[in-house]
Formats: structure tokens, C-alpha cells, sequence
């Protein structure tokens, strides 16, 4: 599968605990994205990133959630002292880079859920 | 930041019939419109984009229009058939990540009825 890959689909982790996602986009793409999708709800942008550089980082991050994308292909998100509010499917998403917006390709994203 | 907004929420047809799903957008500098169809419990995948330099767009029975000076654009499903059943999201380009990454709509569930 050539595709977005993310681990782990699922996670289950109780409220206060860090939890660590990862992202391995499609090896020719250089833009990473990570998004949050609620119930009912289109995907929330978190963070961009440009091969290892983190360019954009949504204003409404909290400085709980922080990401790495160390040599420009796979990515880490971790979530620390996690809440209930950060129940949800975070998804990841790659596209080439060009000088205009292409097609995003998202992963199959990783469902949190925080007891 | 870009608002994008989208209607109606829940549309139910029946097979055979047209649906059509519109969406507002804020920033008039937006250049890029995709649109997405995420089936249950499935990622959400491409089904088809349109750049602001076109009016309209067709892949077979699925087609875009675009009304720039209205800040609007539109997905249509002509023939609709049982395995269009999904949630359609709409997206835009996002002022705050310097148009990088995309603002979506809250979806529109269809319901295509045999």
C-alpha cells in the first residue's frame, strides 16, 4: 500500500495520559498536514508541515498537542495530559509540493478516545 | 481566517435523481476548491477540485461550478446510485496557514434511496 499510512487506528488512553500518533505519508509528497475530525464535523486543520519544517500551527492548538516531522517524511503528534475534549479521529494527509494547492491525501487517521 | 460554509447538511434522493450541494467561501483571494467523500468509517477521498480560473468542471456524473464573484461553488450528482451514499465535504484554501493547507465544511450527508 503506497497510500498515507497512520498508527495506530485506535487508541484508547485514560484522561492525563500522553499519547504519541504517527503518520507515514506518501514518500514523494513533501507537504504533511494533520487534521481533527469530530463527530458530524469536516476536518479541523492542527499543523503543516514543509519536509521537516513546521510552517503553520492552528491558533487554536493548545500547547498540549506538538508534532515532529524530523527528516521530512514520517511524522509524530503527540497529545500530553490528555483530556476528553481530545477524543476524536485525527487524520494526516500528504500532497506534493508545488507552487498551488493540489490534491491532499489523507490517511485512514488514528481514533482517540480518552476515558 | 477563510469561513466555508455548506448546505444543506442532510440531503436524501432517490436513484436516478440529481443532488446538488453548495458551498460559500470568504476569501475572494481563494484559488483551489476540492471536494471530498468520506464514507463511513473510511477516509476522505478526492472526487473532484476546481481552480478559479474555470467556471465549471465534469468527471462522468459529477461536476463543480464555480461563481467566483459570489463566493460560491457547487458539487452536482447527476443519475445518483446507491454506492453515492456518503458525507460530502467542501474546502477552501486557509488565510491563517498562508493558504497551504484548507479550511473544510461541515459536510452533507446523502442519501441516495433505491
Amino acid at each position: 500500500d503506497t497510500g498515507v499510512s497512520q498508527n495506530p487506528r485506535h487508541k484508547i488512553t485514560k484522561r492525563g495520559q500522553n499519547v504519541t500518533f504517527r503518520c507515514d505519508p506518501i514518500s514523494e509528497h513533501n507537504r504533511l498536514y494533520w487534521y481533527r475530525q469530530t463527530l458530524g464535523q469536516g476536518p479541523e486543520f492542527l499543523t503543516y508541515f514543509q519536509n521537516e519544517a513546521q510552517l503553520e500551527k492552528s491558533r487554536l492548538l493548545s500547547d498540549r498537542f506538538s508534532a515532529e516531522r524530523p527528516k521530512g517524511s514520517f511524522s509524530t503528534l503527540e497529545i500530553q495530559r490528555t483530556e476528553q475534549g481530545d477524543s476524536a479521529m485525527y487524520l494526516c494527509a500528504s500532497s506534493t509540493h508545488l507552487t498551488e494547492n493540489t490534491e491532499a491525501f489523507f490517511g485512514q487517521g488514528t481514533r482517540l478516545t480518552v476515558v | 481566517g477563510e469561513n466555508v460554509e455548506q448546505h444543506p447538511s442532510t440531503l436524501s434522493v432517490q436513484e436516478g435523481d440529481s443532488a446538488v450541494i453548495k458551498c460559500t467561501y470568504s476569501d475572494s483571494a481563494s484559488n483551489y476548491f476540492p471536494w471530498y467523500k468520506q464514507e463511513l468509517g473510511k477516509r476522505p477521498q478526492l472526487i473532484i477540485d476546481i481552480r478559479s480560473n474555470v467556471g465549471e468542471k465534469k468527471d462522468q456524473r459529477i461536476a463543480v461550478t464555480l461563481n467566483k464573484t459570489a463566493k460560491h461553488f457547487s458539487l452536482h450528482i447527476t443519475e445518483t446510485q446507491p454506492e453515492d451514499s456518503a458525507v460530502y465535504f467542501c474546502a477552501a484554501p486557509s488565510m491563517d496557514t498562508g493558504r497551504r493547507a484548507l479550511t473544510f465544511g461541515s459536510g452533507t450527508r446523502l442519501q441516495v434511496q433505491p
